[in-house]
């Protein structure tokens, strides 16, 4: 298995307040995903990275904010969450971007009360 | 927002049925096709890395064809046994682009 680890793995918290979760790998992957999962949507990016302080938008980026200051950590923050914002979030790693596989984290449950 | 579909939604087959399903993408600009297998309450894994039109990918009873130029795949499961119960995702990935994933087929065999 990819060494990619979430924390924290689940959280409730209430509408309005911060919320950050973080990402960590050990393959030294250049490429990091924040996705997140909704019934019927399958996975949708929110925000990826492509080396450190490199990051840029997914489909689903407003209302969130990323930051990458070391290879191995990818954050994605909720600067002020929302009902809207309840989700599995999922985060996956590559190498490369072109027909590299991405290999997933095992998934953070946030509940926004 | 290219437009990446699954079908079934979802399905039930009985234990030793073989099943299949489709993913439909978009036809231009193709670069890859990945599928991956995914277990409730674990992350989604990895199956297959199809590139070339006519490609034919096997693991195990799982196999899988593609038809860039009509922009289909097809997932291929022989006689179903209960730990293939999963939701089995598709995602498109096209030139200098992230993956666009599909919504998912739900397999669940019966015993």
């Amino acid at each position: 298995d990819a060494g990619i680890t979430q924390s924290p793995r689940h959280k409730v918290t209430e509408t309005g307040t911060p919320v950050t979760l973080r990402c960590h790998q050990t393959e030294n992957h250049r490429y990091m995903y924040w996705y997140r999962q909704d019934p019927g949507h399958g996975l949708r990016l929110i925000h990826y990275s492509y080396g450190v302080k490199d990051t840029d938008k997914g489909e689903v980026s407003d209302g969130y904010s990323v930051s990458r200051s070391k290879t191995e950590d990818f954050l994605l923050t909720l600067e002020s969450a929302t009902s809207s914002q309840t989700s599995v979030y999922f985060c996956a790693i590559s190498e490369s971007q072109d027909s590299d596989t991405q290999y997933f984290g095992p998934g953070t449950r946030l509940t926004v009360l | 927002i290219l437009n990446v579909e699954q079908s079934p939604q979802s399905l039930h087959v009985q234990e030793g049925d073989s099943t299949n399903f489709t993913c439909s993408f978009p036809s231009s600009n193709f670069y890859a096709l990945h599928w991956y297998r995914w277990e409730t309450a674990k992350s989604p894994e990895a199956l297959f890395v199809m590139t070339l039109n006519g490609d034919e990918k096997k693991k195990g009873r799982i196999s899988a064809t593609l038809n860039t130029k009509e922009g289909y795949s097809y997932l291929y499961i022989k006689g179903s046994q209960p730990e293939d119960s999963a939701t089995y995702l598709c995602a498109f990935d096209s030139y200098g682009q992230n993956f666009v994933f599909g919504p998912g087929t739900r397999l669940s065999v019966l015993p």
